[in-house]
């Protein structure tokens, strides 16, 4: 079946620091989410990427998808103590058109 | 505010009891789906329904069952669980009236469940 490898599964950084998680699919994806998940809370939507190539940001968040849609990355610039949570992505796509989430990755930041 | 209520927040039952969980939604969305989360694991789907007909149930143990009454309400009734089925439980709506993920899903606060 579909799988979704996220990596990687924590971070630590100091605020100001980049981080960037990456999530990589078995098989080839038609789009894929990305989630956030704060301490003790419960996954929030973020974006939805489609098309292969495609690079979206939202103020320091900047998304990309790969060209041949099997892998996204999420990249955040001078992370704050805000960003503190776990990033998920979700994949749809191949014979299964089932929304698989990747295990996620635990982003913790340092004031 | 997500508009995906769920009750009870926190749920403690021993292996023989029965309980359920109850999901709300208050967005006019078509799609309703159960998910369970388990530390150190994915996301799990657990069953999907569109205008309140099951389109999937991800091989879930029959000791979980799911109801769906109308596009609003999803329900999931336990009993006889095990203690490995202590997780968050979360429900989550989406747009669609198909099924297939293009639309995000907004998620509720979750139940979280611990069997003794």
């Amino acid at each position: 079946g579909q799988q979704v490898m996220q990596i990687p599964q924590y971070q630590h950084v100091q605020e100001g620091e980049d981080f960037t998680t990456y999530c990589n699919s078995s098989t080839t994806l038609s789009n894929i989410q990305w989630y956030k998940q704060r301490p003790g809370g419960h996954p929030v939507f973020l974006i939805q990427l489609v098309k292969s190539g495609e690079v979206k940001k939202q103020k320091r968040l900047t998304f990309q998808f790969g060209e041949a849609k099997k892998n996204s990355s999420l990249h955040i610039t001078a992370t704050q103590t805000t960003d503190v949570g776990t990033y998920f992505c979700a994949g749809r796509g191949g014979s299964n058109y089932k929304l698989t989430f990747g295990k996620g990755t635990l982003l913790t930041v340092n004031p | 505010e997500t508009g995906v209520t769920q009750t009870p927040r926190h749920l403690v039952m021993g292996m023989t009891n029965k309980k359920s969980l109850k999901c709300e939604q208050h967005l006019g969305h078509n799609a309703m789906y159960w998910y369970k989360q388990s530390a150190k694991k994915p996301l799990e789907l657990m069953f999907v329904y569109n205008f309140k007909e099951q389109t999937e149930n991800n091989s879930v143990p029959s000791r979980f069952s799911p109801e769906c009454p109308n596009s609003s309400h999803l329900f999931l009734h336990l009993h006889t669980l095990q203690p490995e089925d202590s997780a968050l439980y979360l429900c989550a709506s989406s747009p669609e009236g198909t099924y297939g993920g293009a639309y995000e899903q907004y998620f509720g606060p979750g139940t979280r469940l611990t069997v003794t």
